[in-house]
């Protein structure tokens, strides 16, 4: 599966939009871009994922550059409980997943 | 409707005990993970079951991880002569089939003194 890079860490002033980049450059035509976010001591949760297309659901937005290589998962709205540790990830196998680090996103008053 | 419920929240063992680890995945799921995560560190793969058919265990660290789903539902971590290296919080997770994402438990975490 291909890897992703992600910033540490991102702060983002609630009711503001909270847009998550998301670098995969060697993705294949195959695999699915993946979003999960982790709030302290919960299990991960999925939030949305997409392989070509944009994608939008209750929780957020999925942007998909044309050549794939890169996205951005974009929370329309920001609440302080979005406060969460966001991953991407990247799979073509089914639904097992590679995380990394992730993005660490603060959301504050 | 109820989640993916993982027992004990926590476990305390000392070098050298044996744990079990139990996972509860929602019902009908057909695929089953176990994940690995270390303290500031993202999941790590472990194992995957479809139904009760180990499918991989690739990611299994070695030969004293174990784990079983031997009905096709509840599944169990086994860990023998546990290290201190194995402390983390072990994930488990379930889907409706491999192109469904998954559900997560909350985790059990494990403290090896």
């Amino acid at each position: 599966d291909a890897k992703t890079t992600q910033p540490p860490s991102m702060d983002c002033a609630e009711g503001r939009a909270a847009n998550l980049p998301c670098n995969h450059s060697t993705i294949s035509g195959n695999e699915y871009v993946y979003w999960y976010r982790q709030i302290h001591s919960q299990g991960p949760q999925y939030i949305i994922h997409g392989l070509k297309n944009n994608e939008t659901n209750e929780m957020a937005s999925l942007i998909i550059t044309e050549d794939r290589k890169s996205s951005t998962l974009i929370l329309p709205h920001a609440t302080l409980r979005d406060t969460a540790v966001y991953y991407c990830t990247i799979t073509g196998g089914g639904n097992k997943l590679t995380f990394g680090t992730g993005t660490q996103l603060k959301v504050e008053l | 409707g109820a989640g993916v419920s993982q027992s004990p929240r926590y476990k305390v063992a000392k070098r050298g005990q044996d744990v079990a680890l139990r996972c509860d995945p929602i019902s009908g799921h057909v695929s089953l993970f176990w994940y690995q995560q270390a303290l500031g560190q993202g999941p790590e793969f472990l194992t995957y079951f479809q139904n009760e058919a180990q499918l991989d265990k690739s990611g299994l660290p070695s030969d004293r991880f174990f784990a079983e789903r031997p009905e096709g539902s509840v599944s169990t971590l086994k860990i023998q002569r546990t290290q201190q290296e194995d402390s983390a919080v072990y994930l488990c997770a379930s889907s409706l089939n491999r192109e469904r994402p998954l559900h997560f438990g909350n985790g059990t975490r494990l403290t090896v003194t």
